[in-house]
């Protein structure tokens, strides 16, 4: 059983570079979460998708932006990089349960983008 | 006053020893309630949720709620030097987000 992956693992971007980050989902889930891990920090929300639709978003400007695929891969783009934008990228895998809560989340092995 | 609070340790404990890692949050609407270990620069790994008050226990771990109290711990017991890492606290309120705690860094000593 496939466990949640992301790519690539590390990647190393300029000031004001876009980039883009992978995520595909646990086998039989169809909810994914981004968050953000700045060294030291926990894992800060950015956003939610379900049905291809982001369901909600946490405190980050609108730099970051996402999507969903039909087969629940999403992505996760980041333009106009700042340096504090360096951080451990964690896509979260979960099944949209009964009353619209979701199961327990799952987490890939994360990107770790570095912006130079 | 954060959302979720956790001391950041370090928490050393001997070999064989209890580790009490405890947890409080500021939302009483609080539904969901996590536990996260994270090895340095590696992703959480989930140990455990609960989402009643009381106590859960899965093997050598054993969450604890207390919903009146808003604090949420983690005991591990017979701890060993590979469950050195960083735990994360998360808890959900009904909305889709998790919210985490800092983190405690707990140190077992072989």
């Amino acid at each position: 059983d496939a466990g949640v992956t992301q790519s690539p693992t590390h990647l190393i971007k300029t000031r004001g570079q876009q980039v883009t980050l992978r995520c595909s989902p646990k086998s039989g889930h169809d909810t994914v979460s981004w968050y953000q891990q700045a060294l030291g920090q926990g894992p800060q929300f950015i956003f939610q998708y379900y049905e291809e639709e982001e369901r909600q978003r946490g405190n980050f400007p609108d730099r970051f932006s996402g999507h969903q695929f039909p087969n629940y891969s999403s992505e996760l783009n980041v333009n106009a990089l700042l340096l504090g934008d360096s951080a451990l990228y964690l896509c979260a895998s979960s099944l949209m349960g009964q009353g619209d809560l979701n199961t327990e989340a799952f987490f890939g092995q994360g990107t770790r983008l570095t912006v130079v | 006053q954060k959302e979720v609070e956790q001391n950041s340790g370090p928490l050393s404990v001997p070999e064989g020893a209890i580790a009490s890692l405890n947890c409080t949050y500021s939302d009483r609407g609080s539904q969901s309630f996590f536990w996260y270990r994270q090895y340095s620069g590696k992703s959480p790994e989930l140990i455990m949720f609960i989402y009643s008050n009381g106590d859960k226990e899965d093997g050598r771990f054993t969450a604890q709620l207390n919903k009146a109290s808003q604090y949420v711990s983690l005991l591990i017991r017979d701890s060993q030097p590979s469950d050195s890492a960083t735990y994360l606290c998360a808890v959900t309120s009904g909305t889709y987000k998790y919210i985490f705690g800092t983190g405690t860094r707990l140190k077992v000593l072989a």
